[in-house]
């Protein structure tokens, strides 16, 4: 069984452009969560997708946004980027919403000029 | 606010020297404790849950177990390849409504060199 695709794996933007992160869930799985690692503040919650809705939402800006698509696959977007958006995007699918297990993906690595 | 703390921050051993990390948590709820390994540049990798306090679960060299208050990632004879960051994650019921989601809330994690 596949895991946890994302896609692209790499990505250099400088300030102010707007990035699209893509994510396509383990084959079955509903239910999808981003989050945002960096050295400092280590993985921190970004939101979750169940039935093509945002089910809940962290701590960061309304320059993060997302959406989850009929098939599950879902997709983050950053708007006006800013230096400190240089993070390791990650994303993880479970079966259900609330269920149990995460498994996550590579992560997409963002580097922000 | 749920809060998770993993100690040591780094921790060194020799092939063969067993020792063990630990996770101290608070949080309202507790619906599962959560261990993943990580290595440089990719996401993290699932190895454990557990759900309730005395629960014990072994994979290989790895045994997690859980108190009301904490949870131990006992390495056994670790070998060079156990080397990774190891993380900590809580979950628990969070949002309103009828579909309530589990976001996780993690450690800054324990990172492990084991020497040959």
């Amino acid at each position: 069984k596949a895991g946890v695709t994302q896609t692209p794996r790499y990505l250099i933007k400088t300030r102010g452009q707007q990035v699209t992160l893509s994510c396509s869930p383990i084959s079955g799985h509903r239910s999808v969560s981003w989050y945002q690692q960096t050295p400092g503040q280590g993985l921190q919650f970004l939101f979750e997708y169940f039935s093509e809705t945002q089910r809940n939402k962290g701590n960061f800006p309304g320059r993060f946004s997302g959406r989850q698509f009929s098939n599950s696959r879902s997709e983050m977007n950053v708007s006006t980027l800013e230096l400190g958006d240089s993070a390791l995007y990650l994303c993880a699918s479970s079966l259900l919403l609330g269920t149990d297990t995460q498994y996550f993906g590579p992560g997409t690595r963002l580097t922000v000029l | 606010e749920d809060q998770v703390t993993q100690s040591p921050e780094a921790l060194r051993l020799q092939e063969g020297e067993s020792s063990s990390l630990n996770c101290s948590y608070t949080v309202s709820g507790l619906r599962g404790l959560f261990w993943y390994r990580q290595d440089p540049g990719k996401g993290p990798e699932f190895l454990f849950t557990l759900y309730s306090a005395g629960e014990e679960k072994e994979k290989e060299r790895l045994k997690a177990t859980l108190t009301k208050k904490e949870s131990f990632l006992h390495i056994t004879a670790p070998k060079p390849e156990d080397s990774a960051t190891y993380l900590c994650a809580v979950q628990a019921p969070f949002g309103a409504g009828g579909l309530r989601g589990s976001r996780l809330t993690f450690g800054e994690g324990t990172q492990l060199t084991v020497n040959p």
